[in-house]
């Protein structure tokens, strides 16, 4: 499976601000997710990032509000604006390999826990 | 109804014995499904896939599907602490996942 980072590991933000999450994979992949697990719940898919076209957003989740870039096979950034307390929870990005079998198969990175005050 | 359903738990059981952890879903054109283990703090790590109706196993661990019954399993042999952690099912369609809410699972020494 591919090596997933994710920066930062975590972070503490105050009302308002916005906060950029980096997911950087160590080989190319097709698909690219991010998914937030609020505390005690399960995973919810918030966007799937598209490389060099506009990332495609569940419902409920508006782009003004969490603005994904993919440059590349590699690289994805998922940005929370204006956060608020309600924003406090794990952001986890995912990738689909890119061939080989199992191209449906999603490996997660290790998440970033951002606490809004 | 949701899309993927599981026993939340807490399911205890204690070492050595067979933790048997449960799925339903709802889309009968799902074309893929998953098991995840996510310790606490830490994110969700495959365990093992399944694509067909029947039994696969991978050491400790076997995933059973009937697609007919809508129906995804896994049994956990010779349980260790180690194996304590939130078991999530997760089902594929066209690279759509939808999670379930997790069981969580104790195996007590």
């Amino acid at each position: 499976s591919a090596v997933i980072s994710q920066k930062p590991s975590r972070d503490i933000c105050q009302r308002g601000t916005s906060l950029t999450i980096q997911c950087q994979v160590d080989s190319q992949v097709t698909m690219m997710f991010w998914y937030r697990q609020q505390p005690g719940q399960s995973l919810t898919l918030i966007a799937t990032a598209n490389q060099g076209s506009e990332a495609t957003y569940e419902s409920g989740f508006v782009i003004d509000k969490f603005p994904i870039s993919r440059p590349n096979l590699t690289f994805s950034t998922l940005t929370v604006s204006n956060m608020s307390p309600e924003d406090s929870s794990i952001y986890l990005c995912s990738v689909a390999k890119t061939s080989g079998g199992d191209t449906d198969t999603q490996y997660f990175g290790p998440g970033t826990r951002l606490t809004v005050l | 109804q949701k899309e993927v359903e599981q026993n939340s738990g807490p399911l205890s059981v204690p070492e050595g014995a067979i933790a048997s952890l449960n799925c339903t879903y709802s889309d009968r054109g799902s074309q893929s499904f998953f098991w995840y283990r996510q310790y606490s703090g830490k994110s969700p790590e495959l365990i093992m896939s399944i694509y067909s109706n029947g039994d696969k196993e991978d050491g400790r661990f076997t995933a059973q599907l009937n697609k007919a019954s809508q129906y995804v399993s896994l049994l956990i042999r010779d349980s260790q602490p180690s194996d304590s952690a939130t078991y999530l099912c997760a089902v594929n369609r066209n690279n759509d996942m939808r999670f379930g809410a997790g069981t969580r699972l104790t195996v007590k020494p």
